[in-house]
């Protein structure tokens, strides 16, 4: 089945303790991105990636590094989290058409 | 910048009523449109997918219209279920590339009551 998987679901963190969002797609989909959604902001693009070792920021990248070793995984990292980082988070990929979203994470840091 | 707007914001009708979702952006240089379906704390599933040159895509009771140049689609549901229940999200692909930004509205919550 095509589909991106992102792992974990659920994450309760404390402020500064170093944390990784895996994304994974088996569609072999070029571009992948990440997007956080918050009551009243709606969804906004943090990072995307055009393909391997291709990164640029986003809207709202502050606090947020990302990685793209392999076409298929493309990782979100918080080096230092805080509480304005509580938030759902979303791995999406494209082969340049329509986008398909992983489930979501949802991140909360105290 | 872009910006994407939805009408309503929320909507509540009994089961049965056909109906319509409205999404609206400012700028007419997209790609190509995308409305996708979110249950409550769960991911996005894609619905429908039109492209800047077409002018609608249909999937079962779902019907989507594209009027690029007024900067306006609309999703319409037919017999709507409970089922149907969950908040509708419209977003613009950025034009010039086939990997533009996605620009996302806000949401119509949609509750469909027996």
């Amino acid at each position: 089945e095509a589909q991106v998987t992102q792992n974990p679901r659920y994450l309760i963190t404390v402020t500064g303790k170093k944390l990784t969002v895996t994304c994974s797609q088996n569609m072999n989909h070029e571009y992948m991105s990440w997007y956080r959604q918050d009551p009243g902001l709606g969804l906004r693009q943090i990072y995307y990636s055009m393909n391997v070792e291709v990164t640029d920021k986003g809207d709202v990248p502050e606090g947020y590094k990302v990685s793209r070793k392999e076409k298929r995984n493309f990782p979100l990292i918080l080096e230092s989290p805080s509480p304005n980082q509580t938030s759902l988070y979303f791995c999406a990929s494209s082969s340049g058409d329509g986008y398909t979203f992983g489930s979501g994470t949802r991140l909360t840091v105290v | 910048k872009q910006e994407v707007t939805q009408i309503p914001a929320a909507l509540s009708v009994p089961e049965g009523e056909n109906l319509v979702l409205n999404c609206s952006f400012t700028d007419s240089a997209i790609y190509n449109l995308q409305w996708f379906r979110q249950d409550p704390g769960k991911g996005l599933t894609s619905l429908l997918l039109i492209q800047s040159s077409q002018r609608e895509q249909t999937s079962g009771r779902l019907n989507a219209s594209l009027d690029k140049s007024s900067g306006r689609s609309t999703l319409y549901i037919a017999a709507s279920q409970p089922g149907d229940s969950a908040t509708y999200l419209c977003a613009v692909k950025a034009g010039g590339t086939s990997y533009g930004k996605l620009t996302f509205g806000q949401g119509t919550i949609l509750t469909v009551h027996p």
